[in-house]
């Protein structure tokens, strides 16, 4: 089983404010991490699939690193809008088997 | 990006009678699809994995002979929940990934079953 992490669970932040959470998982059979950002009444959407240790992405005031060395990835919005209010999920897969399995998710409240 | 529509958004049905979901990718070849569950605030539970072709590959504790899955074609994924209880009612979620690992999935909007 694939122990995937994230915290914090929910965090409620003010308009303006730069927030980042957590991702842990097992670092052996590492092949790709997602990000994905589930609104309410919408279907999840990827953010970014990394691969590669070290590797950063970003797309608009979102971005992501990924340390598969040590079994992590952060995620980083920088001045959060309400329209970043959503449930951001990450997802491991591990060589041998090819699963997506979600952690339990960060839910972002970002208020006005 | 990639759609995938899923049917029916919404289903309710009488205890003991069974329910099928459709999940479609409908601009691009899928060769693996996902069936997740949510419960109640909790996050997505993987059930299964479905290659095209080949039987599903289901997670430790999802019978499978309750939730039959059918990957028939690179486009449609069905799963049936068959002789529905009303413990069976939740949100039920499927996602569509093309054939590279490395390659990010795209979900239906789920459906919602209400067994009574």
């Amino acid at each position: 089983i694939l122990n995937v992490e994230q915290s914090p669970q929910s965090l409620h932040v003010q308009e303006g404010d730069s927030t980042n959470f957590t991702c842990s998982f097992p670092s052996s059979n590492f092949y790709a991490l997602h990000w994905y950002r589930w609104e309410t009444a919408k279907s999840p959407e990827a953010l970014f699939v990394m691969t590669l240790n070290g590797d950063e992405k970003k797309k608009g005031r979102i971005s992501a690193t990924l340390n598969t060395k040590e079994g992590y990835s952060y995620l980083y919005i920088k001045g959060s809008q309400p329209e970043d209010s959503a449930t951001y999920l990450c997802a491991p897969i591990s060589s041998n088997t090819g699963k997506l399995i979600f952690g339990q998710g960060t839910t972002l409240q970002v208020k006005p | 990006g990639a759609v995938v529509s899923q049917h029916p958004s919404w289903v309710i049905c009488k205890s003991g009678t069974s329910v099928k979901i459709e999940c479609r990718s409908l601009d691009f070849q899928a060769t693996t699809m996902f069936w997740y569950r949510q419960f109640p605030k909790q996050s997505l539970m993987l059930m299964a994995t479905s290659n095209e072709g080949s039987k599903a590959t289901y997670e430790q504790g999802v019978e499978k002979d309750k939730f039959l899955i059918n990957h028939a074609s690179l486009t449609l994924s069905t799963l049936t929940v068959t002789s529905a209880h009303p413990e069976d009612s939740s949100f039920y979620i499927c996602s569509a990934r093309r054939r590279r690992l490395n390659t990010e999935a795209f979900f239906g909007q789920g459906t919602r079953l209400t067994v009574v």
